[in-house]
């Protein structure tokens, strides 16, 4: 069985541009998420959707970034436009349901020029 | 402030020696989780524990929810156990739920 896909493995990006990075979670599972890990910071939600409604926006994160899930087994989390304080990994996740074990992917390195 | 600490921050060991990571959480918290990640690599679930001792191999995670802890204990550690070790709770979120993450425990185990 599949785990959780991340496209691409790597992305460099201009000043000003936008950027879509994709996920595929596990095949069956109906929690999604998109967090962003830096070194300063660390781990952070970035959205979150239960069998594909989004139930978390990102707070801080809500003016430049919008996640996407267009069905069960696809997210995007677009960035529009990129700065380059964006730079970091994105990781996405997914669970069969609240309060189990969360899985995931290989993570997309953004660099943002 | 903080949801989640874990300590120590950074460990070196020799091979063969013992590890144990501790992580507090300052709010009540539904279960919680351990995870493993290389350097530039993606985070690998170790231990799902609500509550409760699990063990698995040469690692051990003891939870107690009502005390707010967790702890990851690593036994006659190797070279290969390297790496950062993050724990996670689980917190009511909506009608979901949702990770909040400590800032990790790089562990380092030399020959």
């Amino acid at each position: 069985d599949a785990g959780v896909t991340q496209t691409p493995r790597h992305e460099v990006a201009e000043k000003g541009q936008t950027i879509i990075l994709k996920c595929e979670p596990v095949s069956g599972h109906n929690d999604l998420f998109w967090y962003r890990q830096t070194k300063i910071q660390g781990l952070e939600l970035l959205s979150y959707f239960r069998s594909k409604s989004l139930m978390e926006d990102g707070g801080a994160f809500k003016d430049r970034f919008k996640a996407e899930m267009l069905n069960s087994s696809f997210s995007t989390l677009k960035i529009q436009p990129t700065e380059p304080k964006d730079s970091a990994v994105y990781l996405c996740a997914s669970s069969y349901r609240n309060y189990a074990e969360q899985f995931f992917g290989p993570g997309t390195r953004l660099t943002v020029l | 402030g903080q949801q989640v600490q874990q300590s120590p921050t950074s460990l070196v060991l020799q091979e063969g020696e013992n590890a144990e990571l501790q992580c507090n959480f300052s709010t009540s918290l539904n279960s919680m989780q351990w995870f493993y990640q290389r350097p530039g690599g993606s985070l690998i679930s170790v231990f799902y524990n609500p509550s409760g001792t699990k063990q698995s191999g040469r690692l051990t995670s003891t939870t107690v929810i009502k005390e707010r802890r967790s702890s990851l204990h690593i036994s006659s550690s190797q070279i290969t156990d390297s790496g950062t070790y993050l724990c996670a709770m689980e917190q009511q979120q909506g009608t979901g739920s949702k990770l909040s993450f400590g800032k990790g425990a790089k562990l380092t185990v030399s020959p």
